[in-house]
């Protein structure tokens, strides 16, 4: 069964709007972490968040995560043309490492 | 640099052949992956491996088998390719297993005939 579940599955918006992408996902996790697709290429890692921690902040991105709600949220600000992509959540349950569905966000210029 | 290479880039193959992908990194971590991503971008972790265990994703047909001659290179053999092992293998590498961020290569493109 998918471990992760990303929504939506696919965002259009204009440059210089915010996307925001959830993630829920099923079992308790250490850590969960938000990766980006460029396509044809690689993943890049973006950001991590241990599941002590509530929000995380890297330049225009914020992730959220309430373990209560077993669920994270992407958030990227100010966005350009160069933020289209897919980006897929990643849980580690300790034991396994699961990614999500992903979210296809097309930044519109 | 390039910190995660893998070769080939693209493999176009018969049914029923047996190939290897190589993968090497330069990053002098511990860990190593290989994933398998499907055509509706799906990504499913196949092995993680480093010098002291291999964890194998119990799904993964006996067909695949992963091969380190060292710490920097993990090689994925698959024998008697089917059509449903057409797909993208990513390799990636990390310094612990899962806890830290991963590092992908450009990933091959697997297209069984």
């Amino acid at each position: 069964s998918q471990q992760g579940e990303e929504d939506p599955q696919a965002l259009s918006i204009q440059e210089g709007e915010n996307a925001t992408m959830n993630c829920s996902y099923k079992t308790s996790i250490n850590n969960l972490q938000w990766y980006r697709q460029n396509s044809g290429r690689g993943l890049v890692h973006l950001i991590l968040i241990r599941s002590n921690e509530r929000e995380k902040h890297s330049g225009r991105l914020r992730v959220t995560l309430d373990t209560s709600k077993k669920s994270s949220s992407l958030l990227i600000t100010a966005s350009r043309a160069a933020d289209t992509a897919s980006y897929f959540c990643a849980t580690d349950t300790g034991n396994q490492f699961y990614f999500g569905t992903g979210t296809s966000l097309t930044v519109i210029p | 640099d390039t910190a995660v290479s893998q070769t080939p880039k693209y493999l176009v193959t018969q049914m029923g052949n047996d190939k290897s992908i190589k993968c090497e990194q330069n990053l002098g971590h511990d860990t190593m992956y290989w994933y398998k991503q499907d055509s509706k971008k799906f990504l499913k972790i196949m092995f993680s491996y480093n010098n002291k265990e291999l964890i194998i994703n119990e799904t993964v047909p006996n067909r695949f088998s992963p091969k380190s001659p060292d710490k920097a290179h993990l090689n994925l053999h698959i024998n008697s390719l089917e059509l449903g092992d057409s797909a993208v293998y990513f390799c990636a590498s990390s310094p612990g297993t899962f806890r830290g961020a991963q590092y992908f290569g450009p990933g091959t493109r697997l297209l069984v005939l």
